[in-house]
């Protein structure tokens, strides 16, 4: 299995412009998380899924944020308009039921926003 | 707070020596997981222990948990460069559903 993909690795962007991250999880898992990770706030959980469906998005900043699952197999994160603070490492992980394990992240999207 | 908050914030040792990270925690948990990760990468989660369990081991790594004390360890043998990274334990509680991160423990090993 190739993994956690991401795409793209990194995004350099004007301030205002939408900006779309893309993940695909591992083939079988049924849970999706999105993280963004900065120096100064560490590593935040933004939202996570559950066979496609939203469980919690009570990490998501503002209403600029959001993300959807439409199949078991991709999942995008949007930021519309961008900010100069959105400027972070964004991870992607998949897993099966905690449980039984634990997850498997993707290599990041860098976004810059200038 | 759900998170796990790691001991201490930064380590530096030298190649071949013993690096033990801790980990805290706030209630009952259902697992407790380690994860490293190496500069500019995703985290890789390198083991889980159940909260039955007392002490676990992979490779170089041995893991103790203590429910009493609501505590874990992470301990690395015979430490190489190559293990320089930030650890990170995540507790699994009981409900939610969700790992929480802490600021984790930067390890610096030097040759």
């Amino acid at each position: 299995d190739a993994g956690v993909i991401q795409s793209p690795r990194h995004e350099v962007t004007e301030m205002g412009q939408e900006v779309t991250l893309r993940c695909k999880p591992i083939s079988g898992h049924d849970y999706l998380f999105w993280y963004r990770q900065t120096m100064m706030r560490g590593l935040e959980l933004l939202i996570y899924f559950n066979n496609n469906v939203p469980i919690d998005d009570s990490g998501m900043p503002e209403d600029r944020f959001s993300a959807k699952m439409p199949n078991a197999s991709f999942s995008t994160l949007k930021i519309q308009p961008s900010e100069p603070r959105d400027s972070a490492v964004y991870f992607c992980a998949s897993s099966l039921p905690r449980t039984y394990g634990g997850y498997t992240f993707g290599s990041g999207t860098r976004l810059t926003v200038v | 707070s759900q998170q796990g908050e790691e001991d201490p914030q930064a380590l530096s040792i030298q190649e071949g020596e013993n690096a033990t990270m801790n980990c805290s925690y706030k209630t009952s948990i259902n697992n407790l997981q380690w994860y490293r990760q190496n500069s500019g990468r995703g985290l890789v989660h390198l083991i889980l222990i159940r909260s039955n369990e007392r002490e676990k081991h992979s490779g170089r790594l041995r893991v103790t948990l203590d429910t009493s004390k609501k505590s874990s360890s992470l301990l690395i043998t015979a430490s190489r460069a190559a293990d320089t990274a930030s650890y990170f334990c995540a507790p699994f509680y009981n409900q939610g559903g969700k790992l929480i991160f802490g600021q984790g423990t930067e390890l610096s090993v030097k040759p």
